[in-house]
Formats: structure tokens, C-alpha cells, sequence
């Protein structure tokens, strides 16, 4: 298996712009997770999927950003409208277990965003 | 002031020597604690879980504690190798909760 596959591994966009990351899990995987990558903040879980269902949100900063998973096979975190601060690492990582219990989560490399 | 705290911040030591890397934290209910190694521009990777009632858990030359009652975790490397160069991540997971801690930079030098 690949892995988590993520794209675009960067992006450059103007303050603004619609923004939209995207995601593979591994195959097999039932659970989903995107997260958040700063100097500042360091890594922060925005939300997480189970079985395609989002389960928690609570950790998206704002209306600004939305998460779907339309299939077992395929998530994207969208981004509307892009605001500097927003600039981050944004990865995605999925895991066997249904729960946030003992289970292993694999993380793809990642999305650089630069938002100008 | 975070839930999860890291500590030291960063660590140079030489390339065989072992070290030691702290995590305490104050989240609850407890659920599990969770080792991450972070290379500069990747994914994090990880180490080791360990659930309440484990208080020691390795992965090759790692090797993680637990106490519970006093709520450390430590994250032992023997024998550093230059791949070891990475940030470390400790994340405490409680219930649907899960909190992150601020990493330990650790540098290995020939």
C-alpha cells in the first residue's frame, strides 16, 4: 500500500482564493482525520471521520473550513475564503479502529499552504 | 496553559549517548498516551501507545513509561543514531478529546 496520499504537497494561493486540500486514505482504513501544523499552535485535530461520518468538529477554527469524505476512498478539506493566517501544514492521517482508542494512525506528508 | 507539556524543549547530544524526553500532563479522563517522531517535512510516525494500565512499552531503541498516578510519560532513545534528528510529539488522548503537546527537537551529531 502507498499510504495516506495528500495533494497538492504545496500550495501558494492570494487571500481569498477557495482553497481545497485533498486526501487517500489507506484502503481498508474506517477512520479519517485532518489536522493542523504551526510553529505557533503546533499540531491541532481539525476534524475526524468514521465510516465517511464526521464525528467531531469541534476542532475546525471557523465557518471558513469545511471537511467532507464522500467515499471510503477520498476526503478534501476546503478552505473559502483563504486568509493569511490560515497558512499551515495540513495533514491527514487514517487508522483501522472506528474510535480515538489504541489504535495506530498513519499520516500522509502533508500540504505546505501559503496563503499570501 | 496546555494540557500536555513537553519538556526540554530541545536536546543536542552526541551521536550513541541515550537521552530521555519528558511529557506530563493534566487531561482526563484518560484514555491513552501516544509517542509521535516528526522528521523535518514529513508525517508524523508513530512510536508507541500505551493505554492506563501499560506503564512500559518499547519499539526498538525506544522505550516508553507511563505513570498514571502522577501523569509522566517518558520516551528513553538508547544508543542515538543521526536518524534520530527529529521532533518529538506526545499526544494524550481523553475520550473524544485528544490533546497535543509542543514536541521536543532532538539533534544528533556525529
Amino acid at each position: 500500500d502507498a499510504g495516506v496520499i495528500q495533494s497538492p504537497r504545496h500550495e501558494v494561493t492570494e487571500m481569498g482564493q477557495e482553497v481545497t486540500l485533498r486526501c487517500k486514505p489507506i484502503s481498508g482504513h474506517n477512520s479519517l482525520f485532518w489536522y493542523r501544523q504551526t510553529m505557533m499552535r503546533g499540531l491541532e485535530l481539525l476534524i475526524y471521520f468514521n465510516n465517511n461520518v464526521p464525528i467531531d468538529d469541534s476542532g475546525m477554527p471557523e465557518d471558513r473550513f469545511s471537511a467532507k469524505m464522500p467515499n471510503a476512498s477520498f476526503s478534501t478539506l476546503k478552505i473559502q475564503p483563504s486568509e493569511p493566517r490560515d497558512s499551515a501544514v495540513y495533514f491527514c492521517a487514517s487508522s483501522l479502529s472506528s474510535t480515538l482508542a489504541k489504535n495506530i494512525q498513519y499520516f500522509g506528508a502533508g500540504t505546505r499552504l501559503s496563503v499570501l | 496553559k496546555n494540557q500536555v507539556e513537553q519538556s526540554p524543549q530541545s536536546l543536542i547530544i552526541l551521536e550513541g549517548k541515550n537521552c530521555t524526553l519528558q511529557c506530563n500532563y493534566t487531561v482526563s479522563p484518560f484514555s491513552n498516551l501516544r509517542w509521535y517522531k516528526q522528521d523535518t517535512g514529513r508525517g508524523p510516525v508513530s512510536l508507541t501507545i500505551m493505554t492506563f494500565s501499560e506503564n512500559t512499552k518499547s519499539n526498538g531503541r525506544y522505550t516508553a513509561t507511563l505513570d498514571a498516578d502522577t501523569k509522566q510519560s517518558s520516551l528513553h532513545i538508547t544508543a542515538s543514531q543521526l536518524s534520530d534528528s527529529a521532533s518529538y510529539i506526545c499526544v494524550v488522548t481523553a475520550g473524544n478529546d485528544m490533546r497535543f503537546g509542543a514536541g521536543t527537537r532532538l539533534t544528533v551529531k556525529p
